[in-house]
Parts: structure tokens; sequence; C-alpha cells
């Protein structure tokens, strides 16, 4: 099946230590986001790439930095992990931005626990 | 201002006990409308894709409908694995692709 893998599913970190998350597909989509997700709480877009293109939101801390080496990977850096990062982060894909097949499909997420 | 409101925001149902979930949106310009299902640890999951005052989409015990201000999710006799978040989202035509979450809705059937 198609899908958005994303590991590890629980990332622990100390304070200050760099980490990366990591998102793959099999969908061949050409736009993959990452979303911030605190408990109860609607899910925040950090950034996204339209292929190579990256578009970063304007509330998206500098902590916070992006790579996708190919179509079907894209990583999450955050450079120095703060207590107020520990989340759930998600992966999603779509084939296009907008019009109609602009649907975001999510990956299982990567809780991430700063120490 | 750009919003999408859920309401309840939580919801306890008998097994059988048919129900509602509304989300209203006030946004200039609604390009499409989401539904998905979000379990408690997990990603959402995608469950409609509505476009078009008067679009009607179904899912098994799920049926979302669509107005000028507002979205239903209907779920007709539930199940316990019919507990979960539902969360909707919007994409605004001067918004780009970014979605506008609602809060969500807690939906926890009891046997």
């Amino acid at each position: 099946d198609a899908m958005v893998i994303q590991n590890p599913r629980y990332q622990v970190t100390q304070f200050g230590k760099p980490v990366t998350l990591s998102c793959s597909q099999t969908l061949n989509h050409n736009v993959m986001y990452w979303y911030q997700q605190k408990s109860s709480q609607a899910p925040k877009l950090l950034f996204h790439y339209y292929d190579k293109d990256f578009n970063n939101e304007a509330d998206t801390p500098d902590n916070f930095q992006s790579r996708r080496p190919n179509t079907s990977f894209c990583f999450l850096d955050i450079r120095s992990p703060g207590l107020g990062d520990a989340a759930m982060y998600l992966c999603a894909t779509s084939r296009n931005p907008t019009g109609h097949q602009e649907t975001q499909y999510f990956g299982p997420g990567t809780r991430l626990l700063v120490l | 201002e750009d919003q999408v409101t859920q309401s309840p925001e939580a919801l306890r149902l008998q097994e059988g006990e048919s129900s509602s979930l509304n989300c209203s949106y006030t946004v200039s310009g609604l390009r499409g409308l989401f539904w998905y299902r979000q379990d408690p640890g997990k990603g959402p999951e995608f469950l409609f894709t509505l476009y078009s005052a008067g679009e009607e989409k179904e899912k098994e015990r799920l049926k979302a409908t669509l107005t000028k201000k507002e979205s239903f999710l209907h779920i007709t006799a539930p199940k316990p694995e019919d507990s979960a978040t539902y969360l909707c989202a919007v994409s605004i035509k001067a918004a780009g692709n970014k979605l506008t979450f609602g809060g969500g809705t807690r939906v926890l059937v009891k046997p």
C-alpha cells in the first residue's frame, strides 16, 4: 500500500542536543509538509516543500530546519531542542499544493520527548 | 480573521446512537473542507474532502455534508471503534495550501 512513513515513532533527546526526524513516502506526491502537534491541540504547519522549493511559515522558529534530498524523503532537523519542543511531529504529503489534488495524507507521527 | 470552529468539543454516545458533529467556518474564499479522524498517539487519517455546497460523501457509518457556512459529519449507528478525535480543516484560496484546523471533536462510543 502507498503510504507515508515516519521514523522513529518515538524519539528521546536531551535539551540542546540536535535531533533529526525522517519521513518517507511511496505516494510519489510533489508536496511534503511538517506539522507540530502538541497535546489536545490542532496540528500547526511548520513548513513544506513543493518539489525542491522550500516554504517556511512566518512563525516557525529558526531552530527548525528541513531538508528534502529527493522526492521520497524529507527530514526535520531541530538544532537545539528546548523543553517546549516536545510534541508529536507529523509529516504529510499531497500531490499538488492547491486544487482538487491538494488533500493531505499524514504519516503516523514521531513523538519527541526532550529531557 | 479566518476561523474554523468545531462543536461539540466532546461527545459521548452509546453504541448505535447516531449523532452529528459540526464544523462551522468563517473564511474568505473556501477552496476545500477536509475531515480527518485521529486516534490517540497517531497521525490524522483522511476521511473526506468536500469542495461545493450541497456536496455529500459517505464511507461506512460516516457521512459528510457541506453548506456555505458549515459542514456536518454524521455518524450512523456508531460502534466503539468509531471512538476518536475528528478534525475538520479548510483550505482557503488566499492561503495557498495551508490548512486551517478546527479544535476537533473527541468522540467516545460506549458499548
